[in-house]
């Protein structure tokens, strides 16, 4: 299995501003996963990253408002751009060595935009 | 597109009772995982089902995958105070790896 760390754990930031969320995985993986997830609600998968590669964003998430780098095989950033309270929840970031495996969930990141 | 559906969302069980969560699919599956995620943590893989019919037991849970693999199930027997928290289905039908999240049943145990 595979343990994944997320910088940082929590922020407060303020509206229109911008903030870098890390995710470090301890062995080299294919996937890289950032979802959403509202408190008490399901999780939204918000790209799909992979090394080498663009990320895949999904319906309703942009590259201009989540920008993803994923510059090796044990590392990866989501950017929540120009935030709003609206953007207020918690981001995941997980790993998969293949398409078809289970993935493996950081702590997450507590996001609250004032 | 892909739905994942999950009831209860909400289920309120006596330690010792057996309970069951159910996921459905609007399409056919080629797996099916299963998380848990404890209250304030993250999601931990428990199970995946890939063929038909299968049935996998992990103590007090046992995890069924449909003959037409469009739904699943979760029983949990027995249920102690450790069983508290959120279980999360999620099904998968193309080959980048998406999982389709369902809604989740929040399950707390009474002593």
């Amino acid at each position: 299995s595979a343990v994944i760390s997320q910088k940082p754990s929590r922020d407060i930031c303020q509206r229109g501003t911008s903030l870098t969320i890390q995710c470090q995985v301890d062995s080299q993986v294919t996937m890289m996963f950032w979802y959403r997830q509202q408190p008490g609600q399901s999780l939204t998968l918000i790209a799909t990253a992979n090394q080498g590669s663009e990320a895949t964003y999904e319906s309703g998430f942009v590259i201009d408002k989540f920008p993803i780098s994923r510059p090796n095989l044990t590392f990866s950033t989501l950017t929540v751009s120009n935030m709003s309270p609206e953007d207020s929840s918690i981001y995941l970031c997980s790993s998969a060595t293949s398409s078809y495996n289970e993935q493996f969930f950081g702590p997450g990141t507590r996001l609250t935009v004032l | 597109g892909q739905q994942v559906m999950q009831i209860p969302q909400y289920q309120h069980v006596q330690e010792g009772e057996d309970f069951t969560t159910y996921c459905n699919s609007s399409t056919t599956l080629s797996n099916i995982q299963w998380y848990k995620q404890r209250p304030g943590g993250h999601p931990v893989f428990l199970i995946q089902l890939v063929k038909s019919g299968e049935v996998k037991k992990q103590k007090r849970l046992t995890f069924q995958f449909g003959e037409a693999k469009k739904n699943s199930s979760l029983h949990i027997t027995a249920t102690q105070t450790t069983d508290v928290g959120t279980y999360f289905c999620a099904g998968q039908t193309d080959s980048w790896g998406k999982l389709q999240f369902g809604a989740g049943t929040q399950v707390v145990v009474t002593p």
